[in-house]
């Protein structure tokens, strides 16, 4: 079965450092993964997804088959990047169906 | 565009009480998912659609029930309310076609606790 595994409930890190968020997956198929974001008081919204290989508010995510991995990474966190994070995988073909992670909170001090 | 909405924002029920969730969006996808949501997990699906009269169950159905009478709105029905559907609700919309899927677009979410 499906299954998407963030391990850290909570990140904290300073102004200027580095930010990985880990993120791993079990899918028998092709996989098609994603980054959603929830800053507060704001609803859930994509901030990138892994076939468009962009980057986003200077956010990038590779997906690693061999590792089965789909790590969001920031070279320099920035305060407004404080928010929760949830990798998604989509499933059941065109039904477009998710399965998300449980999710990780960013918390960038000054 | 409003986009998604729902209704209420917050509700409490009573074991045994029964309430609809709203959910409407306005840009006429044909896609549209129910989540909850339990504290320090993930979102878990409840039903989707894939269009005006056709609806499926995910992964945690049992105890809710769904129509989509039109494409811009799904309401999610609880029949029997019990303390394990205390959770937040999230409604979303996408588009799709035979040659491409587009990302999910979410609604502010439902608070609703059991008691």
């Amino acid at each position: 079965a499906q299954r998407v595994t963030q391990p850290e409930k909570l990140l904290s890190v300073f102004k200027g450092a580095p930010v990985e968020l880990k993120c791993n997956y079990s899918y028998s198929g092709s996989p098609e993964l994603f980054w959603y974001v929830q800053y507060s008081r704001q609803r859930l919204q994509l901030l990138l997804r892994h076939i468009s290989r962009e980057s986003i508010k200077g956010f990038t995510a590779d997906l690693n088959k061999g590792e089965t991995s789909f790590h969001l990474k920031k070279p320099f966190a920035q305060e407004e990047d404080s928010a929760m994070y949830y990798c998604a995988l989509r499933y059941g073909g065109a039904t477009n169906k998710l399965i998300f992670g449980t999710g990780t909170l960013l918390a960038v001090q000054p | 565009n409003a986009g998604v909405t729902q209704t209420p924002k917050f509700r409490i029920l009573k074991i045994g009480q029964s309430m609809t969730l709203q959910c409407t969006q306005d840009m006429n996808h044909n896609y549209m998912y129910w989540y909850r949501q339990d504290p320090g997990m993930g979102l878990k699906l409840i039903y989707y659609s894939v269009g005006a009269g056709i609806t499926d169950k995910g992964e945690v159905p049992n105890g809710y029930n769904v129509s989509r009478s039109t494409t811009e709105d799904f309401p999610l029905r609880l029949e029997l309310a019990a303390p394990s559907q205390t959770s937040v609700y999230f409604c979303a919309s996408s588009y799709s076609t035979p040659l491409a899927t587009y990302e999910q677009y979410f609604g502010p979410g439902t608070r609703l606790t059991v008691t």
